[in-house]
């Protein structure tokens, strides 16, 4: 079974420029997060999708960061205008809602600087 | 807000001793994760505890719940350098989303 795929793997761009990370969960997989990890720091969640529905993103900067998941599947992480602060690695998870663990399988990340 | 501490943050062993690290959560959770990052790598899953008094074993680690006192643990006997990595918990809130703790450092010296 393949795993959590994203892209890309770094990305190094300049404050206030926009950026967008790519990511295709496990097959099957109904529900999607994405993370943010600050260097030093545990993952901290962004946005929890269910098909292509929000559940959670309380914790989303609304003003420069979106996320979409269109048709249930894949989705996308945009951050526009980016921040010196918003350097971090993003991870993707997805789980599915079958089973009594609910087991959430992350992701390579993407990388990224912000200069 | 919830919380979730872990102890040690940086944990320096000899190889072939015995340690425990701490996860302690402000809120009550019904289940529990424990996750291993390599340096650059994604989250690897250890354990899943779902129920109070959950105890489960892999090899030279082993991880233990009790929802009572919002605490998990998760004890290395006799460490070997392979177990090397950044060990994070994750207790489960509504909807199963997950709240991380810093994570413990731990590197293992020969």
């Amino acid at each position: 079974e393949a795993g959590v795929a994203q892209s890309p793997r770094y990305k190094i761009i300049e404050k206030r420029q926009s950026v967008a990370f790519w990511c295709n969960p496990i097959s099957g997989h109904a529900t999607l997060y994405w993370y943010q990890q600050i260097l030093g720091q545990g993952p901290k969640l962004l946005i929890q999708f269910q098909n292509n529905g929000v559940v959670d993103d309380s914790q989303l900067p609304k003003d420069r960061f979106s996320a979409e998941r269109l048709k249930g599947v894949d989705s996308t992480l945009k951050i526009q205008p980016a921040k010196l602060e918003d350097s971090a690695v993003y991870l993707c998870a997805s789980r599915k809602e079958t089973g009594a663990t609910y087991e959430q399988y992350f992701g390579p990340g993407t990388r990224l600087t912000v200069t | 807000e919830l919380k979730v501490e872990q102890n040690p943050l940086f944990l320096s062993m000899q190889e072939g001793k015995n340690y425990t690290i701490y996860c302690n959560y402000s809120t009550t959770s019904d289940r529990l994760y424990w996750y291993r990052q390599d340096p650059g790598k994604s989250l690897e899953s250890l354990f899943v505890l779902l129920s109070n008094g959950a105890v489960k074993q892999e090899g030279r680690l082993m991880a233990s719940l009790d929802t009572k006192a919002r605490l998990s643990t998760l004890h290395i006997t006799a460490a070997v350098h392979d177990l090397s990595a950044t060990y994070f918990c994750a207790p489960g809130w509504g909807g199963n989303k997950l709240v991380f703790g810093a994570g413990t450092i731990l590197r293992v010296k020969s």
